[in-house]
């Protein structure tokens, strides 16, 4: 039972470009939506983190855009860099659902 | 320095080995998290503590036992290691269940589990 769908696997994007990756959920009880990065050998560590009473929000260059009645929300990263290519994980936590449950991942690559 | 550990952060062992993965947290938090990550599966909770002596399953439990007898370690426990056990293994830990602005769940670096 996968409750948070996220895409897409992989992606590509040149410098300085705009990075979206996707997520929906299922459990409308969450109320913590956290994006974690991942860099290879290490463990996953929080990058932004959303409530669902805020639509976006920003930190440098990194933005989630949230939108309840649909139940999905996405990653925006502006003017991606090389040491942005990381694998990305969004997930959901809250209305006593166990830990945090997690998409996936996104293997983002950025090109130089 | 505050954080979280695990060790080893590599181990091959043989199927019907028991084999114990070690966590330490020196932040004094409460929860405790033990997920697996696998190629297209992402991260699973295998079992959570919510404190000394209170622990229970997540999603993935089946082959797993845990045990916290001090807050700031978590041991898991592979009692015969499986080869669908192969997997990289990573502790977490939070003042909260689920997580809180401001409270997230902190991950340790891994244990990368061979099983032959």
């Amino acid at each position: 039972q996968q409750q948070v769908k996220q895409s897409p696997q992989s992606l590509i994007v040149q410098k300085g470009g705009i990075s979206i990756i996707n997520c929906a959920y299922e459990n409308t009880a969450f109320d913590y939506f956290p994006w974690y990065q991942q860099f290879p050998g290490k463990g996953p560590a929080l990058l932004i983190a959303i409530r669902p009473d805020v639509s976006e929000k920003k930190e440098g260059r990194f933005t989630i855009s949230f939108n309840k009645s649909a139940k999905q929300f996405s990653l925006h990263i502006m003017d991606s860099q090389p040491g942005d290519s990381a694998t990305y994980f969004c997930a959901g936590a809250g209305g006593g659902a166990d830990g945090l449950t997690f998409g996936k991942g996104t293997h983002l690559i950025i090109q130089p | 320095d505050a954080g979280i550990t695990q060790s080893p952060r590599y181990k091959i062992t043989e199927t019907g080995r028991q084999v114990t993965l070690m966590c330490h947290q020196t932040w004094s938090h409460s929860y405790m998290f033990w997920y697996r990550q696998d190629l297209g599966h992402g991260l699973r909770l295998i079992y959570y503590s919510a404190a000394a002596d209170i622990t229970d399953k997540g999603e993935v439990p089946d082959g797993y036992v845990v045990s916290r007898s001090k807050t700031e370690n978590f041991p898991l426990t592979l009692e015969s290691a499986t080869r669908s056990q192969t997997s990289v293994y990573f502790c977490a830990s939070s003042e909260r269940q689920g997580a809180w602005i401001n409270q997230p769940q902190h991950f340790g670096d891994g244990t990368r589990l061979s099983i032959l």
